[in-house]
């Protein structure tokens, strides 16, 4: 099972929107509505941000959202921050063998 | 307030054996999935398996099963993840983390125990 894919790194200033993708399969992304989106800074644990596809946990700024169309799911950021700088990461049910999480993407605030 | 808290770092050579636990407070252990996630230096995060205390049933990556042995002790609220045979590739930080109500997302993580195999 190959990890979903990410583009290596986006950039974006302050106040713009980024979006990321994560392309899968209809194995995982395309088959289940099971995305979830993590951040993480660097020596961190990763934290989760977008869960269910389009769900934001509690606490989660509105900031973020996530999409899917057929086997690619995208988070968008809007109203870039400083504070955004920092490694995401995609995963999705799979059922072959339960989960699978992208290879990361490093986001820079310019 | 849920919380996992981690084993403390290892230094160890290749082919002992090690285990490291994560421990469960502030909410019913028994009744969500821990999953353990690997990240290699500079890396990605890696799915490595999960186990429901519950019942203990288990699950493993393929890439995974095999390597490592997944359990939890339900007493102390502790899940564990252990090597029999260490190896270099193995040095890396390992994150215990808890699946929320849906699958595969995982809402509250470990603070990472970091592993590092010497040959």
């Amino acid at each position: 099972q190959s990890a979903l894919t990410q583009p290596a790194s986006v950039s974006g200033s302050p106040g713009q929107s980024i979006t990321i993708s994560c392309t899968g399969t209809s194995s995982d992304v395309g088959g289940y509505n099971y995305v979830s989106w993590y951040q993480q800074h660097p020596g961190k644990a990763p934290k989760l941000i977008i869960y269910d596809v389009t769900s934001r946990p509690s606490g989660v700024s509105n900031r973020f959202s996530g999409s899917k169309s057929g086997n690619t799911a995208s988070l968008t950021i809007s109203g870039l921050q400083a504070e955004d700088e920092a490694d995401y990461y995609c995963s999705s049910y799979t059922r072959i063998i339960t989960l699978v999480f992208g290879g990361g993407t490093k986001l820079t605030v310019l | 307030e849920v919380q996992l808290v981690q084993s403390g770092a290892e230094v160890k050579k290749s082919g002992e054996s090690l285990k490291i636990s994560c421990k469960g407070s502030g909410y019913s252990f028994t009744s969500y999935w821990v999953g353990w996630v690997r990240q290699m230096p500079g890396k990605g995060l890696e799915w490595m398996g999960i186990i429901y205390p519950g019942d203990s049933d288990t699950r493993y990556s393929p890439s995974f099963q095999g390597q490592v042995t997944i359990s939890a002790d339900t007493s102390i609220a502790t899940a564990y993840l252990q090597w029999s045979n260490l190896r270099a590739s193995d040095t890396a930080m390992y994150y215990c983390a808890r699946q929320t109500t849906t699958v595969g997302s995982f809402d509250f993580w470990g603070q990472g125990t970091m592993v590092t195999v010497s040959s």
